[in-house]
């Protein structure tokens, strides 16, 4: 069965950084395109950024274009989420996902609470 | 960016009824060379992650029950539940795979009467 567990997540003041990660077992992410998706508390679901199987390609969101960066470990067989100069609009909670063909995510972890706040 | 937007925003429905959600997109979502629209829909219950239910607009992900179903093509879509039960109460978001940004519904809330 395949499984994501993030960690990483904290309470962390605006123009901080903050590394995600996600450890996948079940599955080999290489044989996966990975994406991150996020939820502010009590709003809409909101895609972060995505890395291709054989990662060569990463794509984000243009809020987070220049902040945030995606990577994995095909040793540790997980994916990372590096934040930096982090506003408090990027509070949420932070899911790690499995991507299928044209941007479907049907595998998805419990998530993982960020708070940027002074 | 593709806007998704929902119809209605809640929805109470008795046990036994048929409860039907909408999502409209700012732009088509159908591709041509496949013949698939790139639409799938979720369910969030409280305190839990998403959980795929349909994707290409009408294919029900593994496990799904058949009361779910999917329809449309194009920029119009729909999410039928047939028969609602206890447990179908959740939040469900249609989201476009179509281009990038990967963009989301609102969210429709969906509440027993």
């Amino acid at each position: 069965d395949v499984q994501l567990v993030e960690s990483g997540g904290d309470l962390v003041q605006p123009g901080g950084s903050l590394r995600l990660s996600c450890a996948a077992s079940g599955f080999r992410i290489s044989d996966s395109w990975m994406a991150w998706v996020r939820q502010a508390p009590g709003k809409g679901l909101q895609w972060v950024a995505n890395i291709k199987y054989d990662g060569t390609v990463m794509n984000y969101v243009e809020s987070v274009k220049g902040r945030f960066s995606i990577s994995r470990d095909l040793a540790k067989n997980s994916i990372d989420l590096q934040m930096n100069s982090l506003r408090v609009d990027d509070s949420a909670v932070y899911y790690c996902v499995t991507q299928q063909g044209w941007g479907r995510f049907d595998s998805w972890g419990p998530g993982i609470l960020v708070t940027v706040s002074s | 960016d593709v806007v998704m937007t929902q119809s209605p925003s809640s929805l109470a429905v008795s046990l036994g009824e048929r409860a039907t959600i909408n999502c409209k997109s700012s732009r088509t979502l159908f591709y041509s060379p496949t013949n698939k629209s790139y639409l799938a829909w979720y369910q969030q219950k409280p305190g839990q992650a998403p959980r795929l239910l349909i994707y290409w607009a009408s294919t029900r992900e593994s496990g799904v029950p058949d009361r779910f179903s999917g329809s449309g093509s194009g920029t119009d879509f729909t999410l039928t539940i047939s028969s609602l039960q206890a447990g179908d109460v959740a939040v469900y978001y249609c989201q476009q795979g179509f281009t990038l940004p990967y963009t989301f519904g609102q969210g429709t809330k969906l509440e027993i009467k």
